[in-house]
């Protein structure tokens, strides 16, 4: 079955920094790629997908690139504020109406003032 | 405007109960689904369903059970409790067939004394 690595575990940057967040998979079958955000005592909500036609894609300060011939993926945010601080999970499924998601373990990113 | 409702926010359950975490969802999806989520392990996949009556094991079914007897209700089942299912569970839903990611509930802790 498909397994997700995520790297790093936690990540402190200085407020104005870009972040990024790497993830690989291991199925190559899996072609939908989304990316949640979990505040504290909160719900996970997603925050950008990304589906294997496209190699970029971009939402204001958040960016997702996929590289599908080495099976992995990144988050990348811009300009970060203290509103960016929480757990971000990224996740592969093997297909884009989310049948089934299998999901990283998780970065805790911390926002410096 | 919650549309997955997990009905405890909070639970203690001594070991060898039978517990029961209920959700439903308010959106007609097809799909739902039950995690576990672990400090350093991310979200793990429990169990499945893509309709009413319907199951599959997830990645970690051992020790829990499911039930979906209408498509809104989707029950997960600690048959005999132990110490080690102490977790955060959420439940989510998604469309079958349709692009987007899941719906998340906000969670139950299960704690197992």
């Amino acid at each position: 079955g498909e397994n997700v690595e995520q790297h790093p575990s936690t990540l402190s940057v200085q407020e104005g920094d870009s972040a990024v967040i790497k993830c690989t998979y291991s199925d190559s079958a899996s072609n939908y790629f989304p990316w949640y955000k979990q505040e504290l005592g909160k719900r996970p909500q997603l925050i950008i997908d990304i589906r294997s036609n496209v190699g970029e894609k971009k939402d204001q300060r958040i960016a997702v690139t996929l590289n599908k011939t080495a099976k992995h993926f990144s988050l990348h945010i811009t300009e970060t504020q203290p509103e960016d601080s929480a757990v971000y999970f990224c996740a592969a499924s093997p297909d884009s109406s989310a049948s089934k998601i299998i999901f990283g373990s998780g970065t805790r990113l911390s926002i410096r003032p | 405007d919650v549309k997955v409702t997990q009905s405890s926010r909070y639970l203690v359950k001594r070991t060898g109960e039978k517990v029961f975490l209920e959700c439903v969802q308010d959106m007609d999806h097809e799909n739902m689904f039950w995690y576990r989520q672990d400090p350093g392990l991310g979200l793990r996949l429990i169990y499945f369903s893509y309709d009413v009556k319907m199951k599959e094991k997830g990645d970690i079914p051992e020790g829990y059970s499911v039930s979906r007897e209408k498509k809104e209700r989707f029950s997960l089942i600690l048959e005999s409790a132990s110490t080690n299912q102490t977790s955060m569970y959420l439940c989510a839903s998604s469309f079958q067939g349709a692009p987007g990611g899941y719906t998340f509930g906000s969670g139950t802790r299960l704690t197992v004394v």
